[in-house]
């Protein structure tokens, strides 16, 4: 069936290093990701999304790369901070599937000081 | 703007019990989801409205769970018979889910709320 999964189930990271969180993904129909960050007792929070037809999106301190050969997208995170630290979701999703989302297991991401 | 309301935030109830759920979605979002997450797990989907109709309800449990959003804004979530493994916070989502509009659009979650089934 379709997946879309982490690599890894957890980072650490030192505050302001880089931090990168990978996915794949199985359905190559897949034209929508989007990365959400949950922290503890709180429902996931939209951090950024990327179209298929694009390979790179930036937003604030973010950045989302798309490589659709390899069906696989990462999450760029610069100068990370401890308000970072939380579980960060990928999902993804495909024209006709009624705009459902495909979701990953997550990867926790903890900022040491 | 305001967010996807939920509530109770917390609920603690023992097995066989009945239990329900509210959400109030962003207004104006035509699209509304109900996600169920076990702990360490990605969210998943129970039930989808586009407006007061159902458009994706394939993994809700039928024996135990309803949704209902008769009015197209506001829904309600219920168990009966709640079951032990039921244990997990239900999310609610919604999204502008326009006509014609992206296959995806971004989908705002609320905080939750808690189930603890004894």
């Amino acid at each position: 069936g379709e997946s879309v999964g982490l690599h890894l189930p957890t980072l650490s990271v030192q505050e302001g290093d880089n931090s990168i969180i990978n996915c794949a993904y199985s359905n190559s129909a897949s034209d929508y990701f989007i990365w959400y960050k949950q922290e503890s007792g709180k429902g996931p929070q939209f951090i950024i999304d990327i179209r298929s037809n694009m390979d790179k999106r930036q937003g604030q301190r973010v950045t989302v790369l798309l490589n659709k050969t390899v069906k696989h997208l990462s999450l760029q995170i610069a100068a990370t901070q401890p308000g970072d630290s939380a579980v960060y979701f990928c999902a993804g999703g495909y024209a006709g599937n009624n705009r459902k989302l495909i979701w990953g297991l997550g990867t926790s991401l903890a900022v040491n000081p | 703007e305001a967010g996807v309301a939920q509530s109770p935030r917390y609920k603690i109830i023992e097995k066989r019990q009945s239990v329900a759920f509210w959400c109030n979605p962003i207004s104006g979002h035509a699209t509304l989801y109900w996600y169920q997450q076990i702990l360490g797990q990605g969210p998943k989907l129970l039930i989808q409205f586009q407006n007061n109709g159902v458009v994706d309800d394939s993994q809700l449990p039928k024996d135990r769970f309803s949704a209902e959003r008769l009015k197209g804004v506001d829904s309600t979530l219920k168990i009966q018979p709640a079951k032990l493994e039921d244990s997990a916070v239900y999310l609610c989502a919604s999204s502008l889910g326009l006509a014609g509009g992206p296959s995806t659009d971004t989908q705002y979650f609320g905080p939750g709320t808690r189930l603890t089934v004894l």
